[in-house]
């Protein structure tokens, strides 16, 4: 079955430095998704992904889309203490007919160290 | 406009007793998902609901079941409680319609501990 893979499991920066998380897929994805979580809470949809080469930007936050729709990647500059919690990424398979699950990666928790 | 709910917020239970995890959702959505989290897991889907009436087994559905109640609800039941089925446990809804692009809204979760 498809497979996402999401490392570092974890990182710990100081306040100021720079973090990036990485997802990888066995199977080409239709789109990606990037997920939130704070500590003691629930997932939080963040952005979605859905072309080739694609990058957004969400203030200090950039995702990218690999060329061949089976990597992405979300880096924060200058990470501050409110960019705690466990970043996920989530990706649908591309395959034909209607297939409603994410398969989530198991997520990269970030601490940052003020 | 509540979102997802989810009740209990917390449960703790002995091994062998049975019990449902409740779920709705206010936005009008029509597929609905059941996951659990484990640390160093990630979310790992249980069972899902694609639209009123229909039910499909997730990555580890053992242990469980899952009723539709209606386009709102989606319950999750354990029969027989086992001490590895204690995690968090979160609900999620999205609109299908917007297929393959929608996205999902969580629940706050329920955290079950089984003794």
């Amino acid at each position: 079955g498809q497979q996402v893979m999401q490392i570092p499991q974890y990182q710990h920066v100081q306040e100021g430095e720079d973090f990036t998380t990485y997802c990888n897929s066995s199977t080409t994805l239709s789109n990606i998704q990037w997920y939130k979580q704070r500590p003691g809470g629930h997932p939080v949809f963040l952005i979605q992904l859905v072309k080739s080469g694609e990058v957004k930007k969400q203030k200090r936050l950039t995702f990218q889309f690999g060329e061949a729709k089976k990597n992405s990647s979300l880096h924060i500059t200058a990470t501050q203490t409110t960019d705690v919690g466990t970043y996920f990424c989530a990706g649908r398979r591309n395959s034909g007919g209607s297939n409603y699950k994410l398969t989530f990666g198991k997520g990269t928790l970030l601490t940052v160290n003020p | 406009n509540a979102g997802v709910t989810q009740t209990p917020k917390f449960q703790v239970l002995k091994t062998g007793q049975s019990m449902t995890l409740q779920c709705a959702q206010d936005m009008n959505h029509n597929s609905m998902y059941w996951y659990r989290q484990d640390p160093g897991m990630g979310l790992r889907l249980i069972y899902y609901s694609a639209s009123e009436g229909t039910t499909d087994k997730g990555e580890v559905p053992n242990g469980y079941n899952v009723s539709r109640l209606n386009k709102r609800e989606f319950s999750l039941r354990l029969e027989s409680a086992a001490p590895s089925q204690t995690s968090v446990y979160f609900c999620a809804s999205s609109d299908i319609s917007l297929e393959p692009q929608e996205t999902q809204y969580f629940g706050p979760g329920t955290r079950l501990l089984v003794l």
